[in-house]
Parts: structure tokens; sequence; C-alpha cells
């Protein structure tokens, strides 16, 4: 059964840091790997999809990694905003496009 | 293009009733899965419709069901109603049943059970 772990589960820090949020999981026959975000109460928006053959994906100010075998991704946010405070899911594709979430990691970026 | 949609944002119902949930498919995505997102927790998989089939269903019991329409849109029901019910309910769609596609979500349903 895979199983999908964020850690930390809560980050804060000042604005304008350059920050690593990480995700690992532990079934390595995976599909992709999505990074979402979530504000409070709200849907998910997709960050970023890394198929399985890839190594990273870069979207402006965020680059996620994927480390298939060692069952890891991290999530790199540069220069961070007030405006990227938010909750940041990871999730893998096992099979039959089942996604299966981590808990998050709450982010707070403080002016 | 027109994103995901769901209906309604917000419901309030007592334990042992019945509900109906809906969620419209992006353009182009015949695949549609629902979760239940706990208060603090990450979304759990309930199950997955292709093309008005069921095609994969986690561990919610029979009481969860859904359906597919032929336009790919989707509806939810969840019969007798329990409190641990209470949660945020999120449709996600994706194109072709292809496990290396993106899913784009909605913005979810905030249901209650009183």
């Amino acid at each position: 059964k895979q199983e999908v772990t964020q850690i930390p589960a809560a980050l804060s820090v000042p604005e304008g840091e350059n920050l690593v949020l990480n995700c690992s999981f532990t079934d390595s026959a995976i599909y992709n790997l999505q990074w979402f975000r979530q504000d409070p109460g709200k849907g998910l928006t997709s960050l970023l999809l890394i198929q399985s053959s890839q190594r990273e994906q870069t979207s402006g100010r965020l680059n996620a990694s994927l480390d298939k075998s060692s069952g890891r991704s991290t999530l790199y946010i540069a220069a961070s905003q007030p405006g990227d405070s938010a909750t940041y899911l990871c999730a893998v594709v096992g099979g039959a496009q089942k996604l299966v979430f981590g808990q998050g990691t709450r982010l707070t970026i403080n002016p | 293009e027109t994103g995901v949609t769901q209906s309604p944002t917000h419901l309030i119902k007592t334990r042992g009733q019945q509900v109906t949930l809906r969620c419209s498919s992006q353009s182009g995505h015949n695949t549609v899965s629902w979760y239940q997102q706990a208060l603090g927790q990450g979304p759990q998989f309930i199950f997955q419709y292709y093309r008005e089939e069921e095609n994969g269903r986690g561990n919610f019991p029979p009481r969860f069901s859904g359906l597919q329409f032929p336009n790919y849109s989707s509806e939810l029901n969840v019969n007798a109603l329990e409190l641990d019910d209470s949660a945020l309910y999120l449709c996600a769609s994706s194109s072709e049943g292809n496990s290396y596609n993106e899913q784009f979500f909605g913005p979810g349903t905030r249901l209650t059970v009183l």
C-alpha cells in the first residue's frame, strides 16, 4: 500500500527566504507525482507535474525534483512572498489515476 | 476552456439523510475522480469514473455511490449520512483514463452533517 509523508507539517519563514518542502513515498512504482497548493477551505491548484521518467520540473519560482528510486520529491520555492502562504500537498499516481496524497505542509510567509 | 466546476458550494444535512454532489469536468476530459478531505488531512480517493463506468474504488462503504453521464459530468451520492462524512468533497478531471495525465481539481463542496 502506497503511503506518502510530508515533512515538515508546518513551516513559518520570513519573506524573501528560499525554502524546501519534502515529500516521501513508500512504493517507487509510480506514474507521476504532482504538487498542489490549497488555500484555506478551497480546492486544489496544480503547481507541477513530474512524470516518472523525469527528474525535475520548473515553473516560475517553483522547482520540483523527483528521485523515484529513493522515493523522494522536493518542492523548492525561491524568494518566498506572503502570497505563497498556503498548504502544499504532494500526491503520487500508482495506477488507475488514483492520487495518493500526503497530509500537506502548511506554509506561512511572514512580511 | 472551462475548468472543473462543482455544486453546491456548501451543504448542511442531518444524520441519516441522503446527499447528491455534482461535478462538471473540464472540457475535453472524460475521466472524473472523487476525493474526500477531512479537516487537516490530505484528500482520500473515493472512486473514479471513466467513460461512464466505475474505474477504481477506494476504501469507502457502498453507501458512497456515483454516476457519470454521457457529457462526462458526474454525481456523488451518499446515503445514510454520518457525522464523520462532514468533509470537503473534491472532484478532479483528466483525459483518457491515462495514469500519466495531470488531474485538475474543482473548488470542492463543503458538506456538514449535524
